[in-house]
């Protein structure tokens, strides 16, 4: 099932912060994060894994409520090279090996 | 490396034909899946792979066919084309199975008419 992600769209100016969403209604081994710049492929920046594991780049910054299902992704100070569209991908507990994307956060930031 | 190759980047095709989309990659990775991406819908699962031999279907394999015989190609075939088979295609990769950061292919853009 896919999980749902918060907001669609968010503007914001460079240097502002910004919280992007995800929740799921099953439960999760882990939550996938990728940044997709329009007409590219979508690139790595995170994993968070069931138990507190996380890897990924030392920019980013993301949370994962496992009781809760859900799981926040932090930009702060954003840059205009942070404009794209956000994916969560999740991955369900019980040793699947599928990962289901929410339809995406488009975030642009401005001057 | 050259990471993870896609082609054709553009292709048309008439409805009811079919094609494979090729997908390669030399980094020696286990786990390889193909996606497609419609405006609006995200990233969507057709069908994957965690290794030489194994293949298993995703969200929305209907009209997909998929074989592993290498570590390093994953085709995806098209066996009767349909106009709702318009899409971008994505190939992936990753190393250490589903939960790695997985590598992505620039994609090839597919119209059926």
């Amino acid at each position: 099932q896919q999980p749902v992600q918060s907001p669609q769209a968010v503007i914001l100016r460079e240097g502002e912060d910004a919280v992007i969403n995800c929740s799921s209604s099953k439960a999760l081994y882990s939550v996938h994060w990728y940044r997709q710049k329009h007409g590219e492929a979508p690139v790595f920046l995170m994993i968070l894994l069931k138990g507190g594991e996380q890897k990924g780049h030392e920019k980013i910054s993301a949370s994962f409520n496992e009781k809760k299902q859900q799981s926040s992704l932090y930009l702060t100070a954003s840059q205009l090279s942070y404009s794209g569209t956000y994916f969560c991908g999740t991955v369900m507990s019980g040793g699947y090996q599928k990962v289901t994307f929410g339809i995406g956060t488009k975030l642009q930031v401005i001057p | 490396n050259a990471g993870v190759t896609q082609t054709p980047k553009f292709q048309v095709l008439k409805t009811g034909q079919s094609m494979t989309l090729q997908c390669a990659q030399d980094m020696n990775h286990e786990y390889m899946s193909w996606y497609r991406q419609d405006p609006g819908m995200g990233l969507r699962l057709i069908h994957y792979s965690v290794g030489a031999g194994i293949t298993d279907q995703g969200e929305v394999p209907n009209g997909y066919n998929v074989s592993r015989s290498t570590t390093e190609d994953f085709p995806l075939r098209l066996l009767s084309a349909a106009p709702s088979q318009t899409s971008v295609y994505f190939c992936a990769s990753s190393y250490r199975g589903v939960n790695d950061e997985q590598y992505f292919g620039p994609g090839t853009r597919l119209t059926v008419t």
